[in-house]
């Protein structure tokens, strides 16, 4: 089993609305979460950090479910510069500083 | 203040050869991990340096090699490269938890 799967998609949405992706891992002891966002032949780019009281920037929000052992990204209002692809990282409990990624989820925003 | 950087941004090299990539951590970061990104995957671990160290190793041969230096710039050597190691390598800087990657280096093995 993978340390961290996503769907890979893609999700085509139209401007302004919204949608969420999910990214689950194996290991319950992993203590660091976090979405990046990455676009075509660039590198990732730290979107946001998950905290198990959720996480909120504009919006975009995050958030974490221990017991099922899945982080969320729930992205409103959709913009076209959204257009990328969302990884999840997943810490090793054996290394804080270690970061299993998943394969990504390619969102599509269509006008 | 400079974020990570990396060089060269493209590499073309034969199999067999060996290869040099090299990483600047953005400014007050100590530790760097590289990771191998191939198309259409995400990220996988390589290694971490800190303090010259390597503390932390991923499912990669000894082939592949790295090396930290006092101001925290770091290499990675690949030798012997096969046709597979054509992926874009990526370097990442952290002082804690938060990573930060830089550009990038897109390596061909032909």
């Amino acid at each position: 089993r993978k340390e961290v799967e996503q769907d890979p998609g893609p999700f085509n949405v139209p401007e302004g609305a919204t949608v969420a992706f999910n990214c689950t891992y194996s290991n319950s002891a992993s203590q660091s979460f976090f979405w990046y966002r990455q676009d075509c032949r660039k590198e990732p780019k730290l979107l946001m950090s998950v905290y198990s009281s959720g996480n909120e920037d504009g919006r975009f929000t995050a958030q974490l479910n221990r017991a099922s052992q899945y982080i969320s990204l729930l992205i409103r209002d959709s913009k076209l510069s959204d257009s990328a692809t969302y990884l999840c990282a997943v810490n090793s409990p054996d290394n804080f500083n270690k970061f299993y990624f998943g394969s990504g989820t390619k969102l599509n925003v269509k006008p | 203040d400079a974020g990570v950087t990396q060089s060269p941004t493209h590499l073309i090299k034969t199999r067999g050869q060996q290869v040099t990539l090299r990483c600047s951590p953005k400014s007050g970061h100590d530790t760097v991990s590289w990771y191998q990104q191939a198309l259409g995957q995400g990220p996988q671990f390589i290694f971490q340096y800190y303090e010259e160290e390597e503390r932390q190793r991923g499912n990669f041969p000894d082939r592949f090699s790295g090396h930290q230096f006092p101001n925290y710039s770091s290499e990675l050597n690949v030798n012997a490269l096969l046709l597979g190691d054509s992926a874009l390598y990526l370097c990442a800087s952290s002082f804690s938890t938060e990573q930060f990657f830089g550009p990038g280096t897109r390596l061909t093995v032909l």
